[in-house]
Formats: C-alpha cells, sequence, structure tokens
C-alpha cells in the first residue's frame, strides 16, 4: 500500500529565509502524481504545487519548487523568501491514476518575523 | 474560480443525534470526497464519488454513510453521532481529465464538528 510520511511535525523560519519541508513516499508504481498542499490557519485547504512523476524537471509556482528524487521516492518543498502569509499547515499527498489521494500528516510551519 | 462551499463552519451536537454535512461545488466537477482532519493523523478519507448516484468508501468509512443525487452536492451523513466522530470534515471536489484521471482536488473551508 502507498504511504506518505512527513518527518517534520514542525518547523520555524526567519523571515525572507528559506525552508525545505520534506516529504517521502512509497509505492511500487511508476506513473503517479505529487502535490503539496497548504492550509493557512482557519482557512481553507489550497494547492500549492504538483508534480507528474512522468517528468524529471522539478515544478515551481513563484517562491514555490520542489526537489523531487523518483528513485529515492523523496519529494521535497522549498519556500524561498519566507513571509508571514506562508505560515500553514503542509500536507504532502499521492495519488495513482485515478486512485484516492493519501495525505501525509501534515507540517505546521511557523513563519518568525 | 473553483468554489467548494460547506453548510457550516461550526456544529455542536448531542450523542446519538443524525448529522448532516452538506458540501456543494459549482463548477460541474465529477468527484467529489469527504474527509476528516485530525492533529497528527492529517486527511483520512471517509467516502467518495466519481459520479451522481455513486459512492465508494474510503479508509474510514464506518460511522458514516454518504448522498450524492445531483452532480453539485454531497452529502455526509453521521447516523448516529458518536463523540469520537468529534473532528474537522473537509469536502472536496476535482475534474477527471481525460488520459491523466483525477484532477487536483479543491476544499471547501471545514465544518468543525463537536459531539458532546
Amino acid at each position: 500500500a502507498q504511504t506518505v510520511t512527513q518527518s517534520q511535525p514542525e518547523m520555524s523560519v526567519q523571515e525572507a529565509e528559506t525552508v525545505t519541508l520534506s516529504c517521502t513516499y512509497d509505492t511500487s508504481e511508476s506513473d503517479y502524481y505529487l502535490f503539496w498542499y497548504k492550509q493557512p490557519p482557519s482557512r481553507q485547504m489550497i494547492l500549492v504545487i504538483r508534480q507528474e512523476a512522468y517528468k524529471q524537471q522539478n515544478a515551481t509556482e513563484n517562491r514555490f519548487s520542489v526537489n523531487f528524487q523518483k528513485a529515492a521516492k523523496s519529494f521535497s518543498l522549498k519556500i524561498s523568501d519566507s513571509q508571514l502569509g506562508d505560515a500553514a499547515m503542509y500536507f504532502c499527498a499521492y495519488r495513482f491514476r485515478d486512485d484516492k489521494i493519501i495525505f501525509g500528516k501534515g507540517t505546521r510551519l511557523h513563519i518568525l518575523p | 474560480d473553483v468554489k467548494v462551499t460547506q453548510s457550516s463552519r461550526y456544529l455542536v451536537k448531542r450523542t446519538g443525534e443524525k448529522v448532516f454535512l452538506e458540501c456543494v461545488q459549482d463548477m460541474d466537477h465529477e468527484n467529489m470526497f469527504w474527509y476528516r482532519q485530525d492533529p497528527g493523523l492529517g486527511l483520512r478519507l471517509i467516502y467518495f464519488s466519481y459520479d451522481v448516484k455513486m459512492k465508494e468508501k474510503g479508509d474510514i468509512p464506518e460511522g458514516y454513510s454518504v448522498s450524492r443525487e445531483k452532480k453539485e452536492r454531497f452529502s455526509l451523513i453521521l447516523e448516529s453521532a458518536s463523540t469520537n466522530q468529534t473532528s474537522m470534515y473537509l469536502c472536496a471536489s476535482s475534474l477527471t481529465l481525460p488520459g491523466q484521471g483525477v484532477d487536483t482536488q479543491y476544499f471547501g473551508p471545514g465544518t468543525r464538528l463537536t459531539v458532546l
């Protein structure tokens, strides 16, 4: 069965600094999708970034980028120039084709002013 | 923009009550999902639906049922609420893209349910 592991329950970063959130997953499939979702306090969960496993190039969305290491089954999220609005719970998620999404347990990110 | 709405942000019910949580999406998405979110456990899938009148069990369906009579609406039902069902409930919807499967999920704001 597929699993998603986020080993850092909480992290803190100084405003304007860079932080990397870790995610590893376990699967025997070769074609799948990986996601990072952000859930700000008392607000809606939104998609941050998405990566297709068949693509070698790492996905990037403005200050957010991923380091996708398929062989190592690692999918970390890098946030550059951290801002106060980045404070949130971040969830890593995996989906194989039409199957359901599996979420990690989340990493709570604090931004220190 | 996709909009997913949930009927209540906060709900307090008593043990044994029947509880309805409603979710509506306005983007004609085929797929709808119900999750519960608990500290330290992340999101766990309760039920999902790929089409009207269809439903599939997720990872933790016990104690819950669902109804999808219309494409835009997906209801989660707690037949007899219990204290261990106190949680945050999140609804999500997504499209199915030809050749790519289920697309990105869009989430509602959540309903925080407390069962006393």
